[in-house]
């Protein structure tokens, strides 16, 4: 089945401790984006890439940082810098002008 | 700077009903518009997508509208279900070319049975 997949579900960390999040996608798209999604609030833009070896900061981009190595793959690391890492992360990806496809999401709790 | 305003209260209707939810925006004149159904702890699921020429979209129970002039788009599920309870997100394409969707906060639709 075609797909993108995130791991783990959930994931914790103590503070100060760099942690990276796990994006997968075998759709074939060229575009992939992070996104970070707080109680009550939309959906915030990461990092994005739209082709390998290339990525571009979004809006919230500070103390967060990604590789974009394969195609298939677009790994995001929330470093000790990020002051409020707790988050529920969405990595998504989608073809050039057309619909994203999310993934299930990554929970990531700091304490 | 680019605004998207989806009401922030939940809607609550009775099955059978058609809901409608509005997306609002300003300061931009997106390509075009999408809506994602998004469930608790879940990733967005893909919806519609209506360009700025278009007035209107449907597929099933869905239908989406397009207005450039009042910069709003409404989302109607018609016969409405308990299995429709669900956060709708709307996104504009803003970066003018290179598709990099903008969000808005979403509105929580609840159908009572």
């Amino acid at each position: 089945d075609g797909g993108i997949t995130q791991s783990p579900k959930y994931l914790f960390r103590k503070e100060g401790q760099n942690v990276t999040l796990s994006c997968e996608q075998n759709l074939n798209h060229d575009a992939m984006y992070w996104y970070r999604q707080d109680p009550g609030q939309g959906l915030r833009l990461i990092y994005y890439s739209q082709i390998v070896n290339d990525f571009q900061k979004g809006d919230i981009a500070e103390g967060y940082s990604v590789s974009r190595e394969k195609k298939e793959s677009f790994p995001l690391t929330v470093t000790s810098a990020q002051k409020n890492p707790t988050a529920f992360y969405l990595c998504a990806s989608s073809t050039e002008m057309d619909e994203q496809y999310f993934g299930p999401g990554t929970r990531l709790t700091v304490t | 700077s680019q605004k998207i305003e989806q009401n922030s209260e939940a809607l609550n209707i009775q099955e059978g009903k058609t809901a409608t939810l509005t997306c609002n925006y300003t300061n931009y004149s997106p390509a075009y518009l999408q809506w994602y159904r998004q469930d608790p702890g879940r990733g967005p699921v893909f919806l519609l997508l209506i360009r700025e020429n278009e007035k209107e979209k449907r597929k099933e129970r869905l239908k989406v509208t397009f207005d450039t002039t009042l910069k709003q788009s409404l989302f109607h599920i018609t016969a409405s279900q308990p299995a429709d309870s669900a956060t709708y997100l709307c996104a504009l394409d803003i970066s003018g070319g290179s598709y990099i969707p903008t969000f808005g906060r979403g509105t929580s639709l609840i159908v009572h049975p």
